[in-house]
């Protein structure tokens, strides 16, 4: 398949382990943020959001953690599986005023989960 | 299933040729939007739209077109004044576009563009 990115931050973690991928925003006035997956060849598949109102949040296997003071966001991910490998990212949301908002992407960062 | 579908998934241009990618969406969104995507970089956004007969321009919109005539589509046009067209083109669309209540936004799986 295509890579979708070439010289990504790379996070190689065995099977089974936890996995944390960090990510900062540019923006203090961002008020949503958003984790995405994409495997090679595909679209980003969403995986979990968080509200500016909020500094945790948990789904199945993932966890995402806000840091407005430093303006960082994280993704954890329980007990890594081989069907994890993919690039990750984190999108920010700015509001432009009337009925206009945009997300910001971030490179992203390739998980490699080694069997 | 409810989702977005992009086609073709991989498209050839010709030097001077315009192309359309198609984007269709079933899941009743209002917002549909086009990014590309280049290898070591972010999305950027190229165009999008909140309503039908309506569009704005993203922030990398020269050489690109686009017409939203019916909610579920919203085709691009890559336009031979586009001059570096190879990439990785992705198809969007979330509920709503407002400041109170945020929504992902939810992709198709791209249409990769290549020049011959």
């Amino acid at each position: 398949g295509e890579s979708v990115g070439l010289h990504l931050p790379t996070l190689s973690v065995q099977e089974g382990d936890n996995s944390i991928i960090n990510c900062a925003y540019s923006n203090s006035a961002s008020d949503y943020f958003i984790w995405y997956k994409q495997e090679s060849g595909k679209g980003p598949q969403f995986i979990i959001d968080i509200r500016s109102n909020m500094d945790k949040r948990q789904g199945q296997r993932v966890t995402v953690l806000l840091n407005k003071t430093v303006k960082h966001l994280s993704l954890q991910i329980a007990a890594t599986q081989p069907g994890d490998s993919a690039v990750y990212f984190c999108a920010e949301n700015l509001y432009y005023g009337g009925a206009t908002n945009k997300l910001i992407f971030g490179t992203g960062t390739l998980l490699a989960v080694q069997p | 299933d409810g989702g977005i579908t992009q086609s073709p998934k991989y498209l050839f241009r010709k030097e001077g040729q315009n192309v359309t990618l198609s984007c269709e969406q079933n899941l009743n969104h209002d917002a549909m939007y086009w990014y590309r995507q280049d290898p070591g970089q972010g999305l950027r956004l190229i165009y999008y739209s909140q309503i039908v007969n309506d569009f704005q321009k993203g922030d990398i919109a020269e050489g690109y077109s686009v017409s939203r005539e019916k909610k579920e589509s919203f085709p691009l046009t890559v336009t031979s004044a586009q001059k570096n067209p190879t990439a990785f083109y992705l198809c969007a669309s979330s509920t709503s576009v407002d400041s109170y209540s945020n929504q992902p936004q939810h992709f198709g799986d791209g249409t990769r563009l290549s020049i011959l």
